[in-house]
């Protein structure tokens, strides 16, 4: 029962324009969102999130959009480059994850920037 | 230097080897993570310690065991290795309470069992 579902396992982008990765959830008890970043043979680096009492959160290039009554996150990245090549994974979070035990990860997107 | 490392980086073993993931980390973080990464099911938990004294089990800890020898080191091991714990394999550490806290991850151990 995948929780976090990320439905589209790759993408490609030409460079300079808009990448929209996107994400769905089912568990209402998700309060919090957060996407990492992997590159090959490296670990997941954290790269943006967003708290349920938003919308919206942005950090340059990136935004993360939050549309609770549909249990649908996005991540815009404006404008794409070729170092943004890397496979992106949502996370959530319950409301009672203290210890960060409960974070539950999306499958993944591979996303290519086309030079 | 990295912050969080893991040995080996890869490892092929027959089944029904032991086999042991070593994991340290430099960031003074009391909390680490064991997850296992497959294709089509993203990031797993296997195990987690909040200190040195507190072990837990995650979502799939079934034949696999942990350490935690020291604040700074994490390990996972494989008690009889089966060819479906190939994947790999990523430690992490948090540095606090919230659900906030971001996890830093090591590069990961890729694990192949014949």
């Amino acid at each position: 029962d995948q929780q976090v579902k990320q439905n589209s396992p790759s993408l490609s982008v030409q460079e300079g324009r808009i990448s929209i990765l996107n994400c769905d959830y089912t568990n209402s008890m998700f309060d919090y969102f957060l996407w990492y970043k992997k590159y090959p043979a490296e670990g997941p680096t954290f790269l943006i999130s967003i708290s349920s009492i938003k919308d919206k959160n942005e950090d340059g290039r990136f935004t993360v959009f939050l549309n609770k009554s549909a249990k649908h996150l996005s991540l815009h990245i404006v404008p794409s480059q070729p170092g943004d090549s890397a496979v992106y994974f949502c996370a959530a979070s319950p409301k009672d994850n203290f210890g960060n035990e409960k974070l539950t990860f999306g499958t993944g997107t591979r996303l290519t920037i086309i030079p | 230097d990295a912050d969080v490392t893991q040995t080996p980086r890869n490892r092929i073993t027959k089944t029904g080897k032991r086999i042991m993931l070593e994991c340290s980390q430099t960031k003074g973080h009391d909390r680490m993570y064991w997850y296992r990464q497959d294709p089509g099911l993203g990031l797993r938990l296997i195990y987690y310690s909040f200190d040195v004294k507190d072990i837990n089990k995650g979502e799939i800890s079934d034949g696999y065991s942990v350490s935690r020898q020291a604040q700074a080191k994490f390990s996972l091991s494989l008690e009889s290795a089966i060819p479906n714990q190939t994947a790999l394999y990523f430690c992490a550490t948090s540095p606090g309470l919230a659900a906030s806290d971001t996890q830093y991850f090591g590069p990961g151990t890729r694990l192949t069992v014949l």
